[in-house]
């Protein structure tokens, strides 16, 4: 998951395992945060989103869970594939949703390798 | 339906000079957002534009700077160019006021 060191935390999972990818959030007031994918030499790729009213949300082959209340977010991928290894990020919007004031601020990310 | 396009995709620049790098939003987005990527670090906001002005600024000097056109398209410019401005620029697009950005592939910039 998520961490303040310098190295980017790496997670190694079987093809068809399942894989969960750990985020602590800074800001209690957030009230949406949303997953993406990275892969070597392109742009952040959107997985799946959640605002703070909900706990839970599934597309895909993907889960997102949020637990307000210790600031964590989990991006769970259920039967991984070799094209699921990249960097994930998590990203919460720090200001206020529905106006010009936003932004979302990115964690450091995980790297995914799933080995076939 | 184009995503969100940037030009250039590479640059090499040297100490002190200056850059500008140029974004095409996703079509029907008005908003257009960037961020400096370093090696192995999440990508950081620099600031956002909406009906050609900066709405939010990120912690960048004012070294950075950028500017919005009519058609919604957007500049990024980097004057005095340091060695740690080295990294990949990423542009991002949305409508109004939805949080859900749309990046581009970004250009890698190079300062030597």
């Amino acid at each position: 998951g998520e961490s303040v060191g310098l190295h980017l935390p790496t997670l190694s999972v079987q093809e068809g395992d399942n894989s969960i990818i750990n985020c602590a959030y800074s800001n209690s007031a957030s009230d949406y945060f949303i997953w993406y994918k990275q892969e070597s030499g392109k742009g952040p790729q959107f997985i799946i989103d959640i605002r703070s009213n909900m706990d839970k949300r599934q597309g895909q082959r993907v889960t997102v869970l949020l637990n307000k209340t210790v600031k964590h977010l989990s991006l769970q991928i259920a039967a991984t594939q070799p094209g699921d290894s990249a960097v994930y990020f998590c990203a919460e919007n720090i200001g206020e949703s529905g106006g010009s004031n936003y932004k979302l601020t990115f964690g450091k990310g995980t790297l995914l390798t799933v080995n076939p | 339906d184009a995503g969100v396009t940037q030009s250039p995709t590479h640059l090499i620049k040297t100490r002190g000079q200056q850059v500008t790098l140029r974004c095409s939003p996703k079509s029907g987005h008005d908003t257009v957002s960037w961020y400096q990527q370093a090696l192995g670090q999440g990508p950081q906001f620099i600031f956002q534009y909406y009906e050609e002005e900066e709405r939010q600024r990120g912690n960048f000097p004012d070294r950075f700077s950028g500017h919005q056109f009519p058609n919604y398209s957007s500049e990024l410019n980097v004057n005095a160019l340091l060695l740690g401005d080295s990294a990949l620029y990423l542009c991002a697009s949305s409508p109004q006021g939805r949080e859900k950005l749309f990046f581009g592939s970004g250009t890698q910039l190079s300062v030597l």
